[in-house]
């Protein structure tokens, strides 16, 4: 099945605690971005990635880290997680390297994280 | 903001009445997708329009695009209760390499 997986779906941990959020596709997607979701602030882009080895940032980078190793994973990095890094995070991925603004974004089934 | 924004930020409707949610935005676009989200699950693709189109269907969907006056709506005919969701429009940047969210529609279809 055509899907972006996410893990962990939950994650409680405490600041300062380095964590990895991991983020698959296994659609040849040439694109791949990460998101976090927030109350009364809608969807925010945190990193995206138009290749492997070809990541850039987003609207709101800060705190966060990415790599783009092989076509098909997408980590997203918290070397030393804030609460204000509390929020529901998603991975989605598009077939064409240009980007969303051409193409469907698929997305995963988020991770809701919270720092304490 | 460069939040594209929605309207109503709520709806509550019948099942099998129609649903209007209307999306504006402040700069040009290239194109203009919308999103469902269920209860703070994953976001599924519904339509994207680009620039250069008027109207788009897809089954109980219609979704409108007038970039004189920078707005779309979506339209859902026939509403059932799965339908209740959030709606999200989203706007392709300059560059295309990001999507610019609104803030929802919250959709309730009441059986």
């Amino acid at each position: 099945e055509a899907q972006v997986t996410q893990n962990p779906r939950y994650l409680i941990t405490v600041t300062g605690k380095k964590l990895t959020v991991t983020c698959s596709q296994n659609m040849n997607h040439e694109y791949m971005s990460w998101y976090r979701q927030d109350p009364g602030l809608g969807l925010r882009q945190i990193y995206y990635s138009m290749n492997v080895e070809v990541t850039d940032k987003g609207d709101v980078p800060e705190g966060y880290k990415v790599s783009r190793k092989e076509k098909r994973n997408f980590p997203l990095i918290l070397e030393s997680p804030s609460p204000n890094q509390t929020s529901l995070y998603f991975c989605a991925s598009s077939l064409l390297a240009g980007g969303p603004g051409e193409d469907t974004q698929y997305f995963g089934p988020g991770t809701r994280l919270t720092v304490l | 903001s460069q939040q594209g924004e929605e309207d109503p930020q709520a709806l509550s409707i019948q099942e099998g009445e129609n649903a209007t949610m209307n999306c504006s935005y402040k700069t040009s676009i290239n194109n203009l997708q919308w999103y469902r989200q269920n209860s703070g699950r994953g976001l599924v693709h519904l339509i994207l329009i680009r620039s250069n189109e008027r109207e788009k269907h897809s089954g109980r969907l219609r979704v409108t695009l007038d970039t004189s006056k920078k707005s779309s709506s979506l339209l859902i005919t026939a509403s059932r209760a799965a339908d209740t969701a959030s709606y999200f429009c989203a706007r392709a940047a300059g560059n295309n390499r990001k999507l610019i969210w609104g803030l929802g529609t919250s959709l309730a279809v009441n059986p």
